[in-house]
């Protein structure tokens, strides 16, 4: 199984407020994972990919981290969220067969 | 960097049709392309992966080509039904260079409405 786990489903969260998103993956080990967020009108903007425990990359400077302490999770975090923050976010697991995505958390900040 | 663009942006079309939509790259250094559908407020479901060494993959009235050279694939859906109406999605992902992961770069996606 390539299950890719994401909670929560919706979130709605105040200008300031921190941010923990958290991603599960089943199947093998050592998967490549990534961080995607989908904004209204826009395409679909890779922020993270790690290819292992406590590895990350970020594609965009922003106000967003990532963690990943186990082989499994991977984890999307901010401290204050601002406004521009808002958007569809997305979790998913790259091999040679191709993506696999989560079901996504959509986030709106108020 | 690698630039993706989908045609058209938006489709209606009755039922029965048989339709096309396209997909165009601007790098053709490309590991594979894949395409995907994503329903309002949902993730996305992978429908065809085709690798850079294949010219067409075919799943049930789905059929994906690539031209790798000329930079561009094309989703032919045959004999629409509304159920097959959502975002359809084109991604390609760039060619390993030498670690062990490769992006996927998506265009915006052709919103698709199939009526009864």
């Amino acid at each position: 199984s390539q299950t890719i786990h994401q909670w929560p489903a919706t979130l709605v969260q105040p200008v300031g407020s921190p941010l923990s998103l958290e991603c599960t993956v089943e199947g093998t080990s050592n998967p490549n994972l990534y961080w995607y967020r989908q904004a209204a009108g826009r395409g679909l903007q890779l922020l993270f990919y790690s290819v292992g425990i406590g590895q990350i990359s970020s594609e965009v400077p922003q106000n967003l981290s990532a963690s990943r302490p186990q082989d499994r999770q991977f984890i999307l975090s901010s401290k204050k969220l601002l406004l521009s923050d808002s958007g569809f976010y997305l979790c998913a697991r790259g091999t040679v067969h191709g993506y696999t995505f989560g079901s996504g958390t959509r986030l709106t900040v108020v | 960097k690698q630039e993706v663009t989908q045609i058209p942006a938006a489709l209606s079309v009755p039922e029965g049709e048989n339709l096309v939509l396209n997909c165009s790259f601007t790098d053709s250094a490309i590991y594979n392309l894949q395409w995907f559908r994503q329903d309002p407020g949902k993730g996305l479901t992978s429908l065809l992966l085709i690798q850079s060494s294949q010219r067409e993959q075919t799943s049930g009235r789905l059929n994906a080509s690539l031209d790798k050279s000329s930079g561009r694939s094309t989703l032919y859906i045959a004999a629409s039904q509304p159920g097959d109406s959502a975002t359809y999605l084109c991604a390609v992902e760039e060619a390993d260079r030498g670690s062990t992961l490769g992006r996927l770069y998506f265009g915006r996606g052709t919103q698709l409405t199939v009526w009864p």
